[in-house]
């Protein structure tokens, strides 16, 4: 199994709806991430947290929502989908060493907004 | 802010042939840097990093990376290139002080048989 496992894999839907992508991973980590890949713009930082009780905006949280349910899940919310937010959507995980600088990612989400 | 630079978006390299992509970047301190990649279907993994010492770093895969602070540069080097290394590459900038990364835009490999 993977250490970090994304639901659902692939995802259409209209716009205004509410989406729910899901994270959840086995490596004990504290830090948990959600990033956004466009085509040539490479990956965003929509979200991170670095504990349960801990959650911070990163570079284009605007339109999005997360809740870290515990140490291990992850979860980022749509709450009124539309069509620029369809994308390959990245959740990752990394220890809490500040030193080791390295992201372990899901196989990621993608999603479809009509 | 930080930010990164991957100024070739498509490289086509025949197979056995040496490849070099490139990456640039901008950050006021000293830069921890990365390269990952990103076959296809797959999420990113971490090829090398870069955060100080020796300025030519060895990664998986027979990959290696020069830090050349001059240039702001941290060029990702591989002799021979095979079948396998088709996919999508990313430079990445870290924060000093966490785990906050800054990708490029990524450049897609294409391996010629």
């Amino acid at each position: 199994d993977a250490d970090v496992t994304q639901t659902p894999r692939n995802r259409i839907t209209k716009t205004g709806k509410r989406i729910m992508l899901e994270c959840s991973q086995t490596k004990g980590h504290d830090r948990m991430y959600w990033y956004r890949q466009d085509p040539g713009l490479g990956l965003r930082l929509i979200y991170y947290s670095f504990d349960v009780k801990d959650i911070n905006k990163g570079e284009i949280s605007d339109g999005y929502s997360v809740s870290r349910q515990a140490q291990a899940k992850f979860s980022l919310s749509l709450e009124s989908a539309i069509p620029n937010q369809t994308a390959l959507y990245f959740c990752a995980t990394s220890d809490l060493g500040w030193n080791t600088g390295e992201l372990f990612f899901g196989e990621g989400s993608r999603l479809t907004v009509l | 802010a930080q930010s990164v630079t991957q100024p070739d978006i498509h490289i086509t390299v025949s197979e056995g042939a040496s490849l070099e992509l490139r990456c640039n970047y901008s950050y006021g301190a000293t830069p921890y840097l990365f390269w990952y990649v990103q076959s296809p279907g797959q999420g990113l993994q971490l090829l090398l990093k870069y955060f100080s010492g020796d300025t030519l770093v060895q990664g998986i895969k027979g990959f290696e990376a020069e830090f050349k602070r001059s240039q702001s540069s941290f060029n990702l080097r591989k002799p021979s290139v095979h079948w396998s290394d088709a996919a999508e590459y990313f430079c990445a900038v870290g924060e000093h002080a966490g785990n906050m990364l800054t990708f490029g835009g990524g450049t897609r490999l294409m391996v010629k048989p």
